[in-house]
Order: C-alpha cells, then sequence, then structure tokens
C-alpha cells in the first residue's frame, strides 16, 4: 500500500524559508504514471494546489505563488520536497503531500498533513 | 487563476440525495473533462471520490456519481447516510495548472 508522510518544521518565522519532505513508500516515485503534488489548506479554509513534479525534475506551479515556490525531487531516497520562500502569516497551513495521476489530474493517495505556523 | 465556485453549504436528511455544483470558466472545468472530486472528513486527509468528471474510484460508494455541463460539474450523493457529512471539494485541471473548489460543507440532519 502506497504511503506519503510529510516532515518537516513545524514553525517558521516570518520572512524565512518553509522547507517540507514527502517521502513516499510502497511504491516507486519514479513513475511515468504519476506528479507528486504539494497542496495546502489554511486552518478552517478550503485547498489550494501548491505546484506537482515528474521524477525526471519537470515542474509545473500555481501562478500565484510561482515567484516563492520550489519543488525537487530525490528519486534515491524515494523523496520529494517543497520550499516556500518568504513566509508570512498568510502561509500558515496544513500542507498535504499527494501522488496526482497524470493521466486523469487527480490526486489518489495523500500523506496525513502537517501543520506549519508563521510566527515569530 | 481563481478558486472554482461552490457553494458554501448544502444539506440533505438521510436518504435523501444532494448536488453540490463546481462553476469554472471555459478555461478549466469547460475545455477538460479532468474535474475530480474530494471527501474531507474534520482532521483527515482529503480522499478521491470522483475523477474524470464521473469515475468512480475502487472502493467508493455507487451512491457518489459525478456529472458536467458546460463550465459546471456536479456531485450527486444520494441515499443520504450520516457518514457521508464532511466538506466536498472540487477540482479541475487548467491547462498548466491545477484549480480546487472552495469547499462544500455538507450537512446530513
Amino acid at each position: 500500500q502506497l504511503q506519503l508522510q510529510e516532515s518537516g518544521p513545524g514553525l517558521v518565522k516570518p520572512s524565512e524559508t518553509l522547507s517540507l519532505t514527502c517521502t513516499v513508500s510502497g511504491g516507486s516515485i519514479s513513475s511515468s504514471s504519476y506528479y507528486w503534488g504539494w497542496i495546502r489548506q489554511p486552518p478552517g479554509k478550503g485547498l489550494e494546489w501548491i505546484g506537482s513534479i515528474y521524477y525526471s525534475g519537470s515542474t509545473y506551479y500555481n501562478p500565484s505563488l510561482k515567484s516563492r515556490v520550489t519543488i525537487s525531487v530525490d528519486t534515491s531516497k524515494n523523496q520529494f520536497s517543497l520550499k516556500l520562500s518568504s513566509v508570512t502569516a498568510a502561509d500558515t497551513a496544513v500542507y498535504y503531500c499527494a501522488r496526482q495521476l497524470i493521466r486523469t489530474q487527480s490526486f489518489d493517495y495523500w500523506g496525513q498533513g502537517t501543520l506549519v505556523t508563521v510566527s515569530s | 487563476q481563481s478558486a472554482l465556485t461552490q457553494p458554501a453549504s448544502v444539506s440533505g436528511s438521510p436518504g435523501q440525495s444532494i448536488t453540490i455544483s463546481c462553476t469554472g470558466t471555459s478555461s478549466d472545468v469547460g475545455s477538460y473533462n479532468l474535474v475530480s472530486w474530494y471527501q474531507q472528513h474534520p482532521g483527515k486527509a482529503p480522499k478521491l471520490m470522483i475523477y474524470e468528471v464521473s469515475k468512480r474510484p475502487s472502493g467508493v460508494s455507487n451512491r457518489f456519481s459525478g456529472s458536467k455541463s458546460g463550465n459546471t460539474a456536479s456531485l450527486t450523493i444520494s441515499g443520504l447516510q450520516a457518514e457521508d457529512e464532511a466538506d466536498y471539494y472540487c477540482c479541475s485541471y487548467a491547462g498548466s495548472f491545477v484549480v480546487f473548489g472552495g469547499g462544500t460543507k455538507l450537512t446530513v440532519l
């Protein structure tokens, strides 16, 4: 059974860079059928897609966050990572990683999510 | 790009049917049959319920169905059950990015 697990600091200071890693187990990240994505959810609010990466390293990002987002992949560790720079309180959210089927553009497996709070 | 538009809340009694709408534009919902729907219970990760407008993943009840007309997609839940009470989100491919709806809270009365 495929599992995804987010990890990283739960508290980030304003203006700093948020960094999270998603570890994939039970399957290979190097599959040609999937992208690997990051989605976030501010407390009490809806879901927002941040961006996705293919195992080759090609990426596509939410245009509204593109200037601050970098997603990378490490196939040797079966992991992909998110960096979000210049964070503010508005970036406080639960961050999810998920597997995205390329053919259907749907997210079929999700991590449990990790809360990241931006505060000094 | 703007979020897809969903009603903030819908409600229904056990056994009834409800429909949640998801309105986008000709650049997203209207252009691609790549609309998916997610169910999210409090404190849990979203769960894929419908993909490609109307297809159900293995294990999802056939009480859940999806459709699309023009720029609006819809999720219908028939035979409402207490465990269906949750938040529901639509999602559409938009050519070079993905966009979610604002979410709909379903209350089972």
